[in-house]
C-alpha cells in the first residue's frame, strides 16, 4: 500500500463548480499534513496546512479525519486558475523522515 | 520572490556525460537539504537528504555513486548526475528547511528539467 494514496482524476469541472478530493495515509502516526498545487512543469507550491480541526482559506477547505486517515481539500466557485494538480503531503513521525507526497489529482476547470 | 534557487532551469545533455544542478537558499542558512525526483504523471520521490558538513542520506534504491550530492556550505547543495542515461530524464527539484521560532518551512526550488539524449 503506498504511503499516501489519491485519485489521480483528470477532475474536469466547469468554472464556479465545487470540486472535493480525497486522500488517504497508511501511517496513523503521521504528524503534519498538506496540501500542495503544482502548476505544469513547476515546483509544488504550498497551499495549505491541515489541521484537525479543519480550516478554511478564502474558497478552499481542508479537512483531518485522523480515524480513518484522510484529507480532504474542497475548493468551492472553481477559477480557471485553479487549474493545476494537487499533491497530498503528509509528514510521517519522526524528524529525520521528509515530507512524502501523493501522486497528485490534475483538476482542469473549463470556461 | 524565490527563496530556494536552482540552476540550471533546463539542460539536455548527451548520454554518458555528467550534469551538475545547484540548489541554493536565500537569506536563510539550510542545514539540510532535499532533493526529489518526478516522472511524468507520478509523484515526487525524495533521493537523498543533504547535510551541511556531512555525507547525504540516501534513499533505498538511490544509487549514491551515481547521484553524487554535495553539501559545501549553509546555502549550496549541488546534486551531480553522473554517467546520464536517457532513463535519468526527469524533473529534480530540491527544498531546504529553514528553521524558525515557530517550526520549520519547506521552501521548493523552482525544479531543474534534465533531457539526456
Amino acid at each position: 500500500r503506498k504511503e499516501v494514496e489519491q485519485d489521480p482524476g483528470p477532475f474536469n469541472v466547469p468554472e464556479g463548480a465545487t470540486v472535493a478530493f480525497n486522500c488517504t495515509y497508511s501511517n496513523s502516526a503521521s504528524q503534519s499534513f498538506f496540501w500542495y498545487r503544482q502548476d505544469c512543469r513547476k515546483e509544488p507550491k504550498l497551499l495549505m496546512s491541515v489541521y484537525s480541526s479543519g480550516n478554511e482559506d478564502g474558497r478552499f477547505t481542508a479537512q483531518l479525519n485522523r480515524a480513518s486517515q484522510y484529507i480532504s481539500l474542497l475548493i468551492r466557485d472553481s477559477k480557471l486558475s485553479d487549474s493545476a494538480t494537487y499533491l497530498c503531503v503528509v509528514k510521517p513521525p519522526g524528524s529525520a523522515r521528509q515530507l512524502t507526497f501523493g501522486s497528485g489529482t490534475q483538476l482542469t476547470v473549463l470556461p | 520572490g524565490a527563496v530556494v534557487s536552482q540552476h540550471p532551469s533546463w539542460v539536455i545533455c548527451k548520454s554518458g556525460t555528467s550534469v551538475k544542478i545547484e540548489c541554493r537558499s536565500l537569506d536563510f542558512q539550510a542545514t539540510t537539504m532535499f532533493w526529489y525526483r518526478q516522472f511524468p504523471k507520478q509523484s515526487l520521490m525524495l533521493m537523498a537528504t543533504s547535510n551541511e558538513g556531512s555525507k547525504a542520506t540516501y534513499e533505498q534504491g538511490v544509487e549514491k555513486d551515481k547521484f553524487l550530492i554535495n553539501h559545501a556550505s549553509l546555502t549550496l547543495s549541488t546534486l551531480t548526475v553522473t554517467s546520464a542515461h536517457p532513463e535519468d530524464s526527469s524533473f529534480y527539484i530540491c527544498s531546504a528547511r529553514e528553521r524558525g521560532l515557530s517550526g520549520n518551512t519547506i521552501y521548493f526550488g523552482e525544479g531543474s528539467w534534465l533531457t539526456v539524449v
